[in-house]
């Protein structure tokens, strides 16, 4: 199993530019998340999907666009790039009913935008 | 307010110490804890869960307590190895919370 892919793991940007920042996993996991991590703010929740065709906003949704087309699926998309978004971003998933087990995280995404 | 918070650090020890973090969250009806543990440039992994009576896994005892809304995690015979941030976590209503974390340093 290799849990949870995030690609690109880094990226540079120009403000004004769109990407979609990749997610995929294979655990069939129904729960999957965004997050953002910035120094001395912990992870901010930014989207999340309870299953496929379902997403939802989170702490810090403006900005960015999800979708959910397939279980496996949750790429993130920013629409025009600000500095502000320059972030470390982590996807993650786990199966409902098992919040105990907590979430199994990607190796995370580094995005500069200048 | 802030749903969790933690003090940043960071704590420097010498191996063999004993330390200990807190935590405390906002929201009383939180229904689960956790720590995580984030390396550096790395993701955060899970490192236990915590418990409502307390759990220890190794050298590793996690508290938890309700009233006063705050959750500890004590590190005995602390390792080199276990430098690193530790994260805490709470859930609540389908959504995990997570606080900046506490650096931990261990000195040889």
């Amino acid at each position: 199993n290799a849990g949870v892919t995030q690609t690109p793991k880094f990226q540079v940007l120009k403000t004004g530019q769109s990407m979609t920042l990749q997610c995929a996993q294979d655990m069939n996991h129904e729960y999957m998340s965004w997050y953002r991590q910035d120094p001395g703010m912990g992870l901010r929740l930014i989207h999340y999907s309870v299953g496929a065709g379902i997403t939802d906003q989170g702490e810090v949704p403006n900005g960015y666009n999800v979708s959910r087309s397939t279980t496996e699926d949750f790429p993130l998309r920013l629409l025009s790039a600000a500095p502000s978004q320059t972030s470390v971003y982590f996807c993650a998933s786990r199966t409902p009913g098992q919040a105990n087990y907590g979430y199994t995280f990607g190796s995370g995404t580094r995005l500069t935008v200048v | 307010r802030k749903e969790v918070e933690q003090d940043p650090g960071p704590f420097n020890v010498p191996e063999g110490a004993t330390v200990a973090f807190n935590c405390t969250y906002s929201n009383s009806a939180s229904q689960s804890f956790f720590w995580y543990r984030q390396d550096c440039r790395k993701e955060p992994k899970l490192l236990m869960s915590v418990y409502s009576s307390g759990n220890e896994d190794g050298r590793f005892t996690a508290q938890l307590n309700r009233a006063s809304q705050y959750i500890s995690l004590l590190i005995r015979d602390s390792k080199l190895s276990d430098s690193a941030t530790y994260l805490c976590v709470v859930y609540n209503f389908n959504k995990f919370y997570f606080g900046s974390g506490t650096k931990l340093n261990v000195k040889p």
